[in-house]
């Protein structure tokens, strides 16, 4: 495609639900980044992938959260045991290098 | 720790020009990205500047100094579509791909 696809676009979860949020990057893009963003709040940086490689995930706030990029393509990103406090914008960025980022439309999760 | 530090509001007329400020205190810098986010959308690239001084493109310009922990973000001729959330960002020297975004400035240009 021409752009950042992310999957599902709204997802509603029942608090302690499991959810997945897919984020499919534009071809040869080596960068994926995935962000936080609360309402009225700039994104919060949770973790960077260069390829397949998870070369930071400093900003996962909980082991409720994990990343994946297996073949350094298409990125998954994993809420176990959702809570409230996570119903957030998740975005997910990519580019050529480390300081490109260009952002999918993101997936609004709310959190029941 | 980053810290980033932009103005909340902004109002401005239509054809006018407006500067958005934003100084920032990091442990190192790898350069600084001016962000457009209109509601409910996704960010969208404006400029990103590593070196100090004013890189034009179009209505926009940036301007960085590096020794204040300063930039702006300058636009010009506004048109009713330029209403929206600038971000401020900064990448650290430190875990290289991590941006450390501002809350964003909402600006609301008016005829």
């Amino acid at each position: 495609g021409a752009g950042v696809s992310q999957s599902p676009r709204y997802k509603v979860a029942k608090r302690g639900q499991d959810v997945a949020l897919r984020c499919d990057p534009i071809s040869g893009h080596v960068s994926l980044f995935w962000y936080q963003q609360a309402l009225g709040q700039g994104p919060e940086f949770l973790t960077y992938f260069q390829n397949e490689a998870q070369l930071d995930k400093s900003g996962l706030p909980s082991d409720r959260f994990f990343a994946e990029r297996p073949e350094g393509s298409v990125s998954t990103l994993k809420i176990q045991r959702t809570q409230q406090e996570d119903s957030a914008v998740y975005l997910c960025a990519g580019g050529r290098e480390v300081y490109e980022q260009y952002f999918g439309p993101g997936t609004r999760l709310t959190v029941t | 720790g980053q810290n980033i530090d932009q103005p909340t509001e902004m109002t401005a007329t239509e054809g006018a020009i407006v500067q958005i400020n934003c100084t920032y205190q990091t442990s190192g810098f790898n350069g600084l990205f001016w962000y457009q986010q209109h509601a409910g959308e996704a960010p969208t690239f404006l400029s990103y500047n590593v070196l100090d001084g004013l890189e034009e493109k179009g209505r926009f310009s940036s301007f960085l100094s590096r020794s204040k922990g300063y930039s702006y973000l300058l636009l010009k001729e506004l048109q009713m579509k330029d209403s929206a959330s600038y971000l401020c960002a900064v990448r650290g020297s430190t875990n290289a791909g991590k941006s450390t975004f501002g809350d964003g400035t909402t600006l609301t240009v008016k005829p």
